[in-house]
């Protein structure tokens, strides 16, 4: 069971922006470093936004993170076809249970 | 090229045992923790367990303590998932990934996200 909330669905149309919050508590989100995935269908998760709002090379700048307490958002502007796929935030859960943790996902429809 | 390339997947009966092999090329796999992600069919990813550089430190998540058991050969680069007692609810696509970054900041905060993925090799468990 995810501890991570996120939306089930967001979606725009092209060029616009989106924002996909991800919702947790102080042993996970409010006490340690976030980091989004992107899963096109049929593939393998892929990094997008590490230490809460650092981007590996290759990520274009339209892929931006943040976070302000127990929550952090994934923001994606100038949306492309491409960008339909489900998102996942993840983070370090550092309770009795301590362990990885991930959203509970989002798909981003581009209308 | 940095890869990962799952393998060892495949149909087990309910209380059968299995056992995933992950193997790693195009970076210095012994320096980096190691870490399983599975993903039920039609579901989210779930974080399985991790893996330090040398084996001597191991996390689990809860639903497989005592059932699967995460290791590592750096001689042959590779990592392994040995699962035993497999229920239905272990149905997924399993996924081994590279922690880019695994640390603790004095006073706690930790730095831990996934860098690298393999595909995925699937597992079912059903009678």
């Amino acid at each position: 069971q995810s501890v991570l909330t996120q939306p089930p669905s967001v979606s725009a149309a092209p060029g616009q922006k989106v924002t996909i919050s991800c919702s947790g508590s102080s042993s996970n989100i409010g006490n340690n470093y976030v980091s989004w995935y992107q899963q096109l269908p049929g593939t393998a998760p892929k990094l997008l936004i590490y230490d809460n709002n650092k981007r590996p090379s290759g990520i274009p700048d339209r892929f931006s993170g943040s976070k302000s307490g127990t929550s952090a958002t994934l923001g994606i502007t100038g949306l492309q076809t491409g960008d339909e796929a489900d998102y996942y935030c993840g983070t370090w859960d550092s309770s009795l249970s301590a362990g990885g943790v991930f959203g509970t996902g989002t798909k981003v429809t581009v209308l | 090229e940095v890869q990962l390339v799952e393998s060892g997947g495949g149909l087990v009966q309910p209380g059968g045992s299995l056992r995933l092999s992950c193997a790693a090329s195009g970076f210095t796999f012994s320096s980096y923790w190691m870490s399983w992600v599975r993903q039920a069919p039609g579901k989210g990813l779930e974080w399985v367990a991790n893996i330090k550089q040398d084996g001597s430190e191991k996390y689990y998540v809860d639903s497989v303590k005592g059932r699967f058991t995460i290791s590592r050969d750096n001689a042959k680069n590779s990592l392994y998932l040995q699962m035993n007692s497999l229920r239905a609810e272990d149905t997924a696509v399993y996924y081994c990934a590279r922690a880019g970054r695994f640390a603790a900041r004095p006073g706690g905060s930790v730095y831990y996200y996934m860098d690298v993925w393999g595909k995925g090799t699937t597992v079912t468990v059903s009678s």
